[in-house]
C-alpha cells in the first residue's frame, strides 16, 4: 500500500541553524500539507500546499519557513534559523483531493531537538 | 479558528466494555476523519465521515458524523487490550485539518 515517507527520523540541531525535513508523498497526490505536534500537545496545522503554491498556512508558519517541491517527488519544509520552541515532531501529509473532500494520509514524522 | 474539542480526555475500561468517545465543534466541517496514534509515530487513518447522519462501521469500532457536521463519536464494541492506544478526531476543510487533543483509551486485560 502507498505510504507517506520522511526523512530523518529525527534531527539535532543548534539553534540558530537552518534544517530541512523531508517528504515523499503518495505518488499520484496533489495536495500536500505539514502538521507538527509539540510533546503532549495536539496536532497543529503550518501549511497547505498545491500546484507549487501555498494554499494556506497557520500563524504558526512565519518567515522562518518555507516549503518547496523541488522536483516533483519530494516536499521540504525549511526552518531557516531554528528556536527552541521549534522542539517537536513534523509531519508530512499528502491528498488526492482537497482536505474537506478527501482523506489526508500522514507520514511517521520527523522528531526536530533544537538544543 | 476552528476548536474541536473531545471528550473524554482518559479513558480506562476493563476488557469487554463498550466507550465512546465524543468529538464537538461549534464549526460545521466538510468531513470529519478519525485517527489513531501511536508514541512516537504519525496519526493512522482509521474512518472519514463525510455527509451529516453518516454512520460508518469497521469491525467493533462504530463512527458516527452528526446531522449538522458539527460533531461526531467513536464507539467501540467489546473492547480489546489491542484497542488501547489515543484517537484523535480532526476536522477537515479547503486545504487543512483541524484536530482535537485526542482521547487515550486503555483498556486492561
Amino acid at each position: 500500500e502507498p505510504e507517506v515517507t520522511q526523512t530523518p527520523s529525527h534531527q539535532v540541531t543548534q539553534m540558530g541553524q537552518e534544517v530541512i525535513l523531508r517528504c515523499v508523498p503518495i505518488s499520484n497526490h496533489l495536495y500536500f500539507y505539514w502538521y507538527r505536534q509539540i510533546l503532549g500537545q495536539k496536532v497543529e496545522f503550518l501549511v497547505s500546499f498545491y500546484n507549487n503554491e501555498i494554499s494556506e498556512k497557520s500563524e504558526i508558519f512565519d518567515d522562518q519557513f518555507s516549503v518547496e517541491r523541488p522536483d516533483g517527488s519530494n516536499f521540504t519544509l525549511k526552518i531557516r534559523s531554528t528556536k527552541l520552541e521549534d522542539s517537536a515532531m513534523y509531519f508530512c501529509a499528502s491528498s488526492y483531493g482537497l482536505a474537506g473532500t478527501d482523506t489526508q494520509y500522514f507520514g511517521p514524522g520527523t522528531r526536530l531537538t533544537v538544543l | 479558528t476552528q476548536l474541536l474539542e473531545q471528550s473524554p480526555q482518559f479513558l480506562s475500561i476493563q476488557e469487554g466494555e463498550n466507550l465512546t468517545v465524543y468529538c464537538n465543534s461549534s464549526s460545521v466541517f466538510s468531513s470529519l476523519q478519525w485517527y489513531r496514534q501511536e508514541p512516537g509515530e504519525g496519526p493512522v487513518l482509521l474512518v472519514t465521515v463525510v455527509t451529516g447522519g453518516e454512520v460508518k462501521k469497521l469491525k467493533r469500532l462504530t463512527f458516527q458524523f452528526g446531522d449538522a457536521r458539527k460533531d461526531s463519536s467513536l464507539h467501540i464494541t467489546a473492547a480489546q487490550p489491542g484497542d488501547t492506544g489515543l484517537y484523535l478526531c480532526a476536522g477537515a476543510n479547503d486545504y487543512k485539518l483541524s484536530f482535537g487533543a485526542g482521547t487515550t483509551v486503555t483498556v486492561r486485560a
